[in-house]
């Protein structure tokens, strides 16, 4: 198994939900990550989980929330969130957080927030 | 901090011509660089992965090259097809390798 999955593929909330985005990977990774893309812009990193710990969080607002229940799982929790917020949110993992490894991106979801 | 450029950020060609993308770095420490493919709306797909001690890495027909002395990379495309039609996008690691700084993309539209 070679791929990272994500659900739901699209998602939209208001800005009182509390929603959830799933992220799986069954490649033995221990280094999982959340990005946020906007339309017609790069990924902007948002999260990384190294070994099931949270390690860099790029002055993330904390209306998102990430989880990582265990090395194949990655959460993104979402409450109060703002217009703004809609993107496509992308998870990537790699074996490890170390500097020679690729990172392998699933098909994001989709977020609109009304 | 590493700035990664991409020129032309769009590219219209017709179909079967040979092209070439382009991709920019300044900081020339990098230890590899990655290329990918977005199709609109959909998730980033790793195409070649190009160590720093390589200077061309293929696959089908692509074949990108590094040159980390003059902090550039260049993704060639071989007898274009309309399904090459995507976004493609360079990005390289930081020191620690957590982070990609990606490029901005280069929309390309192969047309019949």
């Amino acid at each position: 198994d070679t791929e990272v999955t994500q659900t739901p593929k699209h998602l939209v909330m208001g800005m009182t939900n509390k929603k959830s985005l799933k992220c799986e990977q069954h490649m033995g990774h221990r280094a999982m990550y959340w990005y946020k893309q906007k339309a017609k812009k790069p990924p902007e990193l948002m999260f990384v989980y190294s070994y099931e710990k949270l390690s860099i969080n790029e002055s993330v607002p904390s209306r998102f929330s990430p989880e990582c229940p265990n090395s194949s799982l990655l959460n993104l929790h979402l409450h109060a969130l703002q217009p703004e917020d809609s993107a496509l949110y992308l998870c990537a993992s790699s074996q490890a957080p170390s500097i020679a490894n690729e990172q392998f991106f699933g098909p994001g979801t989709r977020l609109t927030v009304l | 901090k590493q700035e990664v450029t991409q020129i032309p950020a769009a590219l219209s060609v017709p179909e079967g011509e040979n092209l070439v993308l382009n991709c920019s770095f300044t900081d020339s420490a990098i230890y590899n660089l990655q290329w990918f493919r977005q199709d609109p709306g959909k998730g980033l797909t790793s195409l070649l992965l190009i160590q720093s001690s390589q200077r061309e890495q293929t696959s089908g027909r692509l074949n990108a090259s590094l040159d980390k002395s003059s902090g550039r990379s260049t993704l060639y495309i071989a007898a274009s097809q309309p399904g090459d039609s995507a976004t493609y996008l360079c990005a390289v690691p930081n020191n620690a390798g957590n982070m990609l700084t990606f490029g901005g993309g280069t929309r390309l539209m192969v047309k019949p």
